[in-house]
């Protein structure tokens, strides 16, 4: 069955403390892996797609890599207002799989 | 501006008064799925549609119903709300191709309660 876990379940990082968050994945011939950003009570929104192994995406202080079992979403730097929980789906071509998500608090 | 709707954003309603929340996406967006979201079990499926009048269910389809006569919008029907039906339900859709691998865009969420 096809499964992506995320960790940690929460995060608190002081203002400039860079951190990764992971999901790693188990999906019979992956087609994408997607990493959301969701603010509280709003929708998902898109961040990244990435394809294949070793594929790597930017933007602004965030840094997504992905490898055949896992995914990173690296944060650099981060500020107060890159709290938020983010979500990454694993699609196989047949279903796209959400993990819980990880609750990003990032304090001043 | 390209986006997906949702109507209404906070619905409060009793059991077994049946209720519609719309979904209108102005992409031309083949496919179009809802979702609703709960507290430690995350984002689940309930339907989806491919493109105008096919719809399958997703991994929690008991209690809802859909339909899809345009291609702009999929209203989810719940035709007697529960309190287990009480959640936050997302609306999305996403072009088709031949990989499939294509970002979904979501609507703003419908917070709903049934007491």
């Amino acid at each position: 069955e096809d499964q992506v876990t995320q960790s940690p379940e929460a995060l608190r990082l002081q203002e400039g403390e860079s951190s990764s968050l992971n999901c790693s994945y188990t999906v019979s011939g992956l087609r994408g892996l997607f990493w959301y950003r969701q603010d509280p009570g709003k929708g998902p929104e898109f961040l990244f797609t990435l394809y294949s192994a070793g594929e790597e995406k930017e933007k602004e202080r965030l840094k997504a890599t992905l490898t055949k079992k896992e995914s990173f979403l690296h944060i650099t730097a981060p500020k107060p207002e890159d709290s938020a929980t983010y979500l990454c789906a694993a699609y196989s071509g047949y279903a796209l799989n959400f993990g819980k998500g990880t609750s990003l608090l990032v304090t001043p | 501006e390209a986006q997906v709707t949702q109507n209404p954003r906070y619905l409060i309603t009793v059991t077994g008064k049946k209720l519609t929340v719309t979904c209108s996406q102005n992409m031309n967006h083949e496919y179009m799925s809802w979702y609703r979201q709960d507290p430690g079990l995350g984002l689940r499926q309930i339907y989806y549609s491919m493109n105008v009048e096919v719809t399958d269910k997703g991994d929690v389809p008991e209690g809802y119903k859909v339909s899809r006569k345009e291609k702009r919008n999929f209203p989810l029907i719940l035709e007697s709300p529960s309190p287990n039906q009480t959640s936050l339900y997302f609306c999305a859709s996403r072009p088709t191709g031949t990989s499939g691998a294509y970002e979904q865009y979501f609507g703003p969420g419908t917070r709903l309660t049934v007491t």
